[in-house]
């Protein structure tokens, strides 16, 4: 079964300094992966995705994570915090089911920005 | 383009009333996903619909339904409502599996409810 781990719950950085927010996945086949973010009473918006091209993918507004599947990780990473980053980080793989996929998300990890 | 709409964003009901969520897709998407969000239990998928054939189901007791329409806006339904649906409802679109590469899924802001 498809799964993803997201190992920090929270975590808090100083504005200007970099962010790492940690994702492992288990997966049975070549993986499809998802960084969303969802803002205080929004919806989820999607930040970049991993689709067994390029291992480094580059997303909206400075984020890019990388696929190692040596370490079967796919952590999300920005070189300098904003303010406006504050906000709920979710690592997805996707399940495919024939025809159709879902989507199945880590418990979600609550980023601070400290000014 | 628009994005993914819901209606109503915030709903109040009662232990045992049943409700109805309204979601309508991004133009050109014809697969609609929902979610179902709490503190407790994350997100967690409930089913997709794609040209109105439900393809997918989650792990959610029949009491919660859906059906697609042939402009690809879904419903979802509830009823007998439980303390324990208090949740927020979201709902996503895409082009569908089908189309190719293009499966990544476009979210709606969500409907909060609030069963007391």
């Amino acid at each position: 079964a498809q799964s993803v781990t997201q190992l920090d719950s929270h975590v808090s950085v100083s504005e200007g300094t970099p962010v790492l927010l940690r994702c492992n996945y288990s997966s049975s086949y070549s993986p499809s992966l998802f960084w969303y973010v969802q803002h205080p009473n929004k919806g989820l918006q999607l930040l970049l995705k991993y689709t067994s091209a390029a291992t480094l993918v580059k997303g909206i507004n400075g984020f890019e994570a990388e696929f190692k599947k040596s370490e079967t990780s796919f952590h999300l990473t920005k070189p300098s915090a904003h303010m406006s980053d504050a906000a709920e980080y979710f690592c997805v793989v996707t399940d495919y089911g024939g025809a159709t996929i879902k989507l199945i998300f880590g418990t979600g990890t609550l980023l601070a920005v400290q000014p | 383009k628009a994005g993914v709409t819901q209606t109503p964003r915030y709903l109040i009901k009662t232990r045992g009333q049943q409700v109805t969520l309204s979601c309508s897709p991004i133009s050109g998407h014809r697969s609609v996903s929902w979610y179902q969000q709490t503190p407790g239990q994350g997100l967690q998928f409930l089913f997709e619909y794609f040209s109105e054939t439900q393809r997918n189901k989650g792990n959610f007791p029949g009491r919660f339904s859906g059906r697609q329409f042939s402009n690809s806006r879904s419903e979802m339904n509830v009823s007998t409502l439980e303390l324990g649906d208090s949740a927020l409802y979201l709902c996503a679109s895409s082009y569908g599996l089908d189309s190719g590469s293009s499966y990544e899924q476009y979210f709606g802001p969500g409907t909060r409810l609030t069963v007391t």
